[in-house]
């Protein structure tokens, strides 16, 4: 089962910012929270990972807050390249191979961004 | 970021026969890799947790004997569909772990006639 919830689908306009938010209000101490990005036959790619606070990196933003029951993805004007599934997920990242620590994959949100 | 790959990319086969995919990452060492399947339309299911030098932990319903996993190094694990059936065919998705990140494969198409 899914540690997160989040919008099935968003639609948006090129030159936007979009922000997505997942919930994820079982989140363990140890569980980081990761964002994937995928597109249609292609494996997730890896966009950002945060624990607490703010994130940035050179293509997105990650903003949790103190509680950490839930994050918004944040990406900055979005081209129609961005199209795309993006996921949500937490566990603990820890390398000792355990079950709490298996990447769990939801839904996700299918972005759609139209000219 | 670090690389995962996968080979081959897309695979058509017979019905009863073995196939093997092999995951490799290439910048970094992993003593776990994770193997996942993705029907059309559908979320990555994870099918089975593998660890260097020990055997794989399999998710409820995937059957061992049918997909056989192997992690022989650090760099490489390996996932063969046996026997396969018309109802394997999917998108298979290979991941490697570099602490506090995972990475994903582009994915293997397996198609089986």
């Amino acid at each position: 089962l899914a540690k997160t919830t989040q919008p099935i689908s968003m639609d948006s306009y090129e030159g936007q910012e979009v922000n997505i938010t997942c919930s994820h209000n079982n989140i363990a101490t140890n569980d980081y929270i990761t964002w994937y990005q995928q597109f249609p036959s292609q494996g997730p790619r890896f966009i950002i990972q945060g624990y607490k606070t703010k994130v940035t990196n050179e293509v997105a933003s990650l903003f949790i807050p103190a509680d950490r029951k839930s994050s918004t993805l944040s990406l900055p004007r979005v081209s129609l390249s961005d199209t795309a599934v993006y996921y949500c997920l937490v566990g603990d990242m820890r390398d000792y191979g355990g079950s709490q620590g298996n990447l769990i994959f939801g839904k996700g949100t299918k972005l759609s961004v139209k000219p | 970021g670090a690389v995962v790959s996968q080979h081959p990319s897309r695979v058509i086969c017979k019905s009863g026969t073995s196939v093997k995919i092999e995951c490799r990452s290439l910048d970094f060492q992993a003593t776990t890799m994770f193997w996942y399947r993705q029907f059309p339309k559908q979320s990555l299911m994870l099918m089975a947790t593998s660890n260097e030098g020990s055997k794989a932990t399999y998710e409820q319903g995937v059957e061992k004997d049918k997909f056989l996993i192997n992690h022989a190094s650090l760099t490489l694990s390996t996932l063969t569909v046996t026997s396969a059936h018309p109802e394997d065919s999917s998108f298979y998705i290979c991941s490697a772990r570099d602490p506090p990140t995972q990475y994903f494969g582009p994915g293997t198409r397996l198609l089986v006639l």
